[in-house]
């Protein structure tokens, strides 16, 4: 299983906003940048979030990142049937001097 | 704009070595900002990290797969090489190479990922 601990799947209403949990530890969050990913079915996964709370150039503002000790969050407001993906956070651990991800939350839009 | 695109054989035979190329346009892998990283994801499945280079050559690999890897860079054709040995069919995955300006750092540009198989 993966160092980082993702649900497995989420699901929201279009417009309804919805948030994905990152649990990891001291080895890695809590003293390490976080990223996330959005990878949509059959694509390269796409950075979303950098350095826990940073948006790159042309990520609209709707998805947004914060971290709180060992945890980050993912959010994603307003949502639209074109972010039904999978969501995967990432950092570094310092303890298995390792990139880790997470294990992947598939979101769903009803 | 910068362009990632991974090639290589897209069927290995198990116990053989997998070998993949990097190609990067748009920009040069010797730039002392980035590390190009290998992730690999098994259909279905999550994505994992196999390892990153720095463009002087330094090297930093998945302790889980470290005995097994290599990874290298060749600054005149602006490529960065994976080599897997002893593969098995469980490691039947796709291969994306990936940019990061720091180990922790988020991976900003990915390639489209090539479909390796492994099997006899």
């Amino acid at each position: 299983q993966s160092v980082l601990t993702q649900p497995p799947s989420v699901s929201a209403a279009p417009r309804q906003k919805v948030t994905i949990s990152c649990s990891g530890s001291t080895s890695n969050i809590e003293n390490n940048y976080v990223s996330w990913y959005q990878q949509l079915p059959g694509t390269a996964p796409k950075l979303l979030i950098y350095d826990n709370n940073k948006r790159p150039s042309g990520i609209p503002s709707r998805f947004s990142g914060s971290k709180s000790g060992t945890s980050a969050t993912l959010g994603i407001t307003g949502l639209q049937t074109g972010d039904e993906a999978d969501y995967y956070c990432a950092t570094w651990d310092n303890s298995l001097s390792a990139v880790v991800f997470g294990g992947g939350t598939k979101l769903t839009i009803l | 704009q910068l362009h990632l695109q991974e090639s290589g054989p897209g069927l290995v035979k198990p116990s053989e070595t997998l070998s993949l190329t990097c190609t990067v346009s748009g920009g040069s892998i010797s730039s002392s900002t980035y590390y190009w990283g290998w992730v690999r994801q098994p259909p279905g499945k999550g994505l994992e990290w196999i390892g990153s280079i720095y463009y002087s050559g330094n090297t930093y690999y998945n302790p889980s797969l470290k005995s097994r890897v290599t990874i290298s860079v060749d600054t005149s054709n602006n490529q960065f090489s994976l080599n897997l040995s002893s593969v098995t069919a469980a490691e039947t995955a796709v291969f994306y190479c990936a940019r990061h300006s720091g180990l922790g750092r988020g991976f900003d540009y990915w390639g489209q990922g090539t479909l390796v198989t492994v099997s006899s």
